[in-house]
């Protein structure tokens, strides 16, 4: 079964909007998690890698103030888009890795959520 | 990460075995050779990996070639299921926040 669920499935929000996602690993404790957006028929792309208490770490090219991350707890991780624009929409995805998973290195891939912003 | 090249499509028949190609000619000794799978508008799925060794599991076989320039993966028996982009991935080591690094990957389509 599932081990990482996401949350909304899907969202249409308005251009200047905030949105936020959350990412819950649900039988073990994420002491990473890794955020990720796909646009349509391409590749996933990393955005940002978190761990529990730490601020995220964010790839090239992504705006840290305009993507919000917050790992505050082993189970949960939020991706809030502030000011969102048409440009913005996407399916983000989420991972997660830790113990007691086997291996614990592994990255376990949510659903995703369908971003759409008009 | 070291790159890898994957060809963008592949057909196969349900039943038969699927064997997808990728090569990593610049992998380094400390690299892990994974595959993850991503079914249209879901997220992608782990189905093995293997650093120099041939793996099995209950999904698939990784066939790494001695040279560990490039290796197959093996679906034996394909199904209508298995129809997803097949992505081929090394990574550095065993380590809880090593990144992926997603490609391209293989279209696979499996028909009747």
């Amino acid at each position: 079964g599932a081990v990482v669920s996401q949350h909304p499935s899907w969202v249409i929000c308005k251009s200047g909007t905030s949105v936020k996602i959350e990412c819950r690993s649900l039988d073990f404790q994420a002491t990473t998690m890794f955020w990720y957006r796909q646009f349509p028929k391409q590749s996933l792309m990393l955005m940002a890698t978190s761990n529990e208490g730490s601020k995220a770490t964010y790839e090239q090219g992504v705006e840290k103030d305009k993507f919000l991350i917050n790992h505050a707890s082993l189970t949960l991780s939020t991706l809030t888009v502030t000011s969102a624009h048409p440009e913005d929409s996407s399916f983000y995805i989420c991972s997660a890795s830790g113990r007691p998973r086997e291996p614990y290195y592994e990255q376990y891939f949510g659903p995703g959520t369908r971003l759409t912003v008009t | 990460d070291a790159k890898t090249t994957q060809p963008p499509s592949m057909d196969c028949a349900e039943g038969r075995a699927a064997n997808l190609p990728c090569n990593h000619s610049t992998i380094s000794g400390n690299e892990y050779v994974y595959w993850y799978r991503q079914i249209h508008s879901q997220g992608p799925q782990y189905i093995i990996h293997g650093l120099k060794n041939n793996e099995t599991n209950e999904m698939a076989s990784l066939i790494i070639t001695e040279d560990r320039k490039s290796s197959t993966l093996i679906l034996p028996h394909a199904t209508l299921r298995d129809t997803a982009v097949y992505y081929c991935i090394v990574r550095v080591g065993n380590s809880g926040y090593s990144t992926l690094t997603f490609g391209k990957g293989t279209m696979l389509l499996v028909s009747p």
